[in-house]
Parts: C-alpha cells; sequence; structure tokens
C-alpha cells in the first residue's frame, strides 16, 4: 500500500523559496500515475498546485506557473515542489497526492498527512 | 481553465435525512467528476468518481450522478460521522480545478 509523507520547512520569509519534498512508500513512482501537490489555505477550499510523471512531464496551475518546479527524484522515491518570491498568500496546508492517468482511476488517492508553511518574517 | 462552483456553500440537516450537493462546470466534462469528504485536520478523502462510482470501503448511503455540466452528491441517510466538507473536482483536462466546498453540518 503505498503511503505519501510531506517534508520540509514549517516557515518561510516573504520573497523566500518554498521547498518541500514528498516521501513514497510502498511503491514506485514508475507507475502510470501523477504524482501531485495540491495546497489549501486556512479555512479555504483545495487548490492544485501541478504534478509530475516518472518521466519528468510536469502540469502546473497556470497561476503560479511563473514560480513553480516540481521535480522528482527516483533513486530516492520521492518527488519535491520549489515556490519561489513567496507571499503571505502562499501560507497554506501542503498536501502531496497520487493521480491516476486513466479515466478509471483519475482521482488523488492516496494523499499524505499535509504540512502546514506559514509565509511570515 | 474549468471553473467548478457548489451549492450550497454551507447546509445543515438531521441524522436521517436526505442530503444532495450540486456542483456545476463552466463547460461540459461528461462525466469526468470526482467528490472528496474532509474533516477538521485530515486529507481528503475520495468518495466518488467518474460522476458515479462508487470507491472502494465508501458506504453505500453516499452516490453521485450527473454528466456534462452538472452533478449530485447525495446521501441517502445521513450518519452523525457525515459532517465534512464535501468538494467535487474535474478530470476533464490537464488542470483538475476543485469546487469550493460545501460545509456539512448535523442538527
Amino acid at each position: 500500500q503505498v503511503h505519501l509523507q510531506e517534508s520540509g520547512p514549517e516557515l518561510v520569509k516573504p520573497s523566500g523559496t518554498l521547498s518541500l519534498t514528498c516521501a513514497v512508500s510502498g511503491g514506485s513512482l514508475d507507475t502510470n500515475n501523477w504524482w501531485s501537490w495540491v495546497r489549501q489555505p486556512p479555512g479555504k477550499g483545495l487548490e492544485w498546485i501541478g504534478e509530475i510523471y516518472h518521466n519528468g512531464n510536469t502540469n502546473y496551475n497556470s497561476s503560479l506557473k511563473s514560480r513553480l518546479t516540481i521535480s522528482v527524484d527516483k533513486s530516492k522515491t520521492q518527488f519535491s515542489l520549489k515556490l519561489t518570491s513567496v507571499t503571505a498568500a502562499d501560507t497554506a496546508m501542503y498536501y502531496c497526492a497520487r493521480r491516476g492517468l486513466y479515466h478509471s482511476d483519475n482521482y488523488f488517492d492516496p494523499w499524505g498527512q499535509g504540512t502546514l508553511v506559514t509565509v511570515s518574517s | 481553465d474549468i471553473q467548478m462552483t457548489q451549492s450550497p456553500p454551507s447546509l445543515s440537516a438531521s441524522v436521517g435525512d436526505r442530503v444532495t450537493i450540486t456542483c456545476r462546470a463552466s463547460q461540459s466534462i461528461t462525466r469526468y467528476l470526482n467528490w472528496y469528504q474532509q474533516k477538521p485536520g485530515k486529507a481528503p478523502k475520495v468518495l466518488i468518481y467518474v460522476a458515479s462510482n462508487l470507491k472502494s470501503g465508501v458506504p453505500s448511503r453516499f452516490s453521485g450522478s450527473g454528466s456534462g455540466t452538472d452533478f449530485t452528491l447525495t446521501i441517502s441517510s445521513l450518519q452523525p460521522e457525515d459532517s465534512a466538507t464535501y468538494y467535487c473536482q474535474h478530470t476533464y483536462s490537464t488542470i483538475p480545478t476543485f469546487g469550493q466546498g460545501t460545509r456539512l453540518e448535523i442538527k
């Protein structure tokens, strides 16, 4: 059973870079899945950030694309997110999740437990 | 990007009630629509995929229907543990956007 776990700094300064890693256990990244990031500002709804396939192909939310990089490290069975020039608006719970490639499994499951990142000086 | 609009934003219902939540897409998404349940402090959990398919392990009181632009999530007999926020999410295009959520409270 695949398990995902986010890690990274909980506090980032304004104008800095937010960096998170999602460790995948119980399975390989070399599967027919997108490896995704979703965030949720405190008290608000879910926002899809972007995703990566094991061959390095990516899809990004157009509103974040200029600041966003998602990468994969298959040797470590993990994928990562970097978001530059952060502001208080980037304060959120950040989740990693798996999304199936085909319409029959094209939903986010499983999810990591989430990590709260606060942007503040 | 395709916009997803849920209604109502919140509702309150009693145990045993039949509850319906609606999700409307800004353009046709055929049947590529999922529903999630999120409880406070927890990650979302998928309930329904491709509009009407019940995820394994999800109670049968949950059901989904719809196609094109209009979809519904129905809870046939509300239980106390169903208190949560529910989100729809489309998978029609590369950008899988979510609805804004519906908060369901038990009276």
